[in-house]
């Protein structure tokens, strides 16, 4: 079965500094790895992806995603935190085509970026 | 284009009622995703429908159902309703399947209330 960790509840972070939100995932095959950010009140938009290829995924709103095969990791970064980052950040695995794997989730991490 | 749009956005029913909960995909996505989020549990996989059949299920009781009609449309019913069935209920359509390299765009979630 495959899973997703997320290790850290709430990330605390200045604005300006960099943010990491970490992601480890366990799956049988080649992974297909996503972020999701939720605010308040909202469904979940996506912010990136992982297929294939390059190992760092850039997305939307300067976030991106360094893929780590050997830690099996996707941990999600931004150089510069805005306080309008704050919201809660899913990460979620699929499995690569054979199968009817569904979408797993990770349980959320609040990211809170401070004045 | 128009995002996934869920109705109502807001239920209160008391338990032993049966709820139906609506969802209409972004125009042109063939699959539907529902997911259940809870404080406690997070975001639980539900089923997945794309082309008018099932493709996928999570582990939830038979009470939980739903179906696609041919405009891509969905619902999701909950028969016999219980206080665990409180939760944000999240619709989300892609393009191909969810249990692939495709990324969900999600509504904003209905949120059922059972007293």
């Amino acid at each position: 079965a495959q899973s997703v960790a997320q290790p850290e509840d709430q990330v605390n972070v200045a604005e300006g500094n960099p943010l990491t939100v970490k992601c480890t995932y366990s799956v049988s095959g080649n992974p297909y790895l996503f972020w999701y950010v939720q605010y308040p009140n909202r469904g979940l938009q996506f912010l990136l992806k992982y297929i294939t290829g390059d190992n760092l995924v850039k997305g939307s709103y300067g976030f991106e995603a360094e893929f780590n095969k050997s830690q099996t990791s996707f941990h999600l970064k931004k150089p510069s935190a805005l306080v309008s980052d704050s919201a809660l950040y899913f990460c979620a695995v699929s499995r690569s085509s054979g199968g009817s794997y569904i979408p797993t989730f990770g349980r959320g991490t609040s990211l809170i970026v401070h004045p | 284009k128009a995002g996934v749009t869920q109705t109502p956005r807001y239920l209160i029913k008391t338990r032993g009622q049966q709820v139906t909960l609506s969802c209409s995909p972004i125009s042109g996505h063939r699959s539907v995703s529902w997911y259940q989020q809870t404080p406690g549990q997070g975001l639980q996989f539900l089923f997945e429908y794309f082309s008018e059949t099932q493709r996928n299920k999570g582990n939830f009781p038979g009470r939980f159902s739903g179906r696609q009609f041919s405009n891509s449309r969905s619902e999701m019913n909950v028969s016999t309703l219980e206080l665990g069935d409180s939760a944000l209920y999240l619709c989300a359509s892609s393009l191909g399947s969810a249990s692939s390299y495709n990324e969900q765009f999600f509504g904003p979630g209905t949120r059922l209330t059972v007293l």
